[in-house]
């Protein structure tokens, strides 16, 4: 499995951007980069997800490195809700067998 | 309408007895995935189905069987209940490949 690198805990406030980094140094080519969220005593949520390309929607923004090597999910603008733990997943496509494998993930912390 | 349901949300049973967890979406998903949550919080993956075949199992006893018996549903029968089988579990439906996935609230297992 790909294997991703984040940091364990951040912290932003209300009403700030926050950069959330993932290291992905064996990507490989046709591996997807997914980012899921999940708040407390909740399942996991799809946040994004990209190949090679920035994308933008609803909820935040994801920045792709050129090589992808790495990435950053962008919220524009913090809430309360937003504190959760985020998940940088690569997702490789096999043929039907793909498979979410979440690390350990950021805890981000929102103050008020 | 909640689009991944699970059932119960929580189950407290005793060791050695016999429980299963059921899950239903009503996505038209064709791929569906039961995970694991334990203690410290690591989410893994145990089973993945498309079209009701199994095609993931995460090295998961044999006391875990999933069951499909469409593509709505994805059931979880698990026997001979242990203590470290307590966990939170998560039912999640996708169109697979790439597509986000969407999970359920969760299962809290407690085994005494």
């Amino acid at each position: 499995d790909a294997k991703t690198t984040q940091p364990n805990s951040m912290e932003s406030n209300e009403e700030e951007p926050v950069h959330l980094p993932c290291n992905h140094s064996t990507i490989s080519g046709t591996d997807y980069i997914h980012w899921y969220r999940q708040l407390p005593s909740q399942g996991p949520e799809y946040v994004i997800h990209g190949l090679t390309s920035n994308v933008n929607n609803r909820m935040a923004s994801l920045a792709i490195a050129e090589d992808r090597k790495s990435s950053t999910l962008i919220l524009h603008r913090a809430t309360l809700r937003d504190a959760a733990v985020y998940y940088c997943i690569l997702l490789r496509t096999q043929g039907g067998s793909e498979k979410l494998v979440f690390g350990k993930g950021t805890k981000l912390t929102v103050n008020p | 309408d909640t689009a991944v349901s699970q059932t119960p949300k929580y189950l407290v049973t005793q060791m050695g007895n016999d429980k299963s967890i059921k899950c239903e979406q009503n996505l038209g998903h064709d791929t569906m995935y039961w995970y694991k949550q334990d203690s410290k919080k690591f989410l893994k993956i145990m089973f993945s189905y498309n079209n009701k075949e199994l095609i993931i199992n995460e090295t998961v006893p044999n006391r875990f069987s999933p069951k499909s018996p469409d593509k709505a549903h994805l059931n979880l029968h698990i026997n001979s209940l242990e203590l470290g089988d307590s966990a939170v579990y998560f039912c999640a439906s996708s169109f697979g490949r790439t597509t986000e996935a969407f999970f359920g609230q969760g299962t809290r297992l407690t085994v005494v």
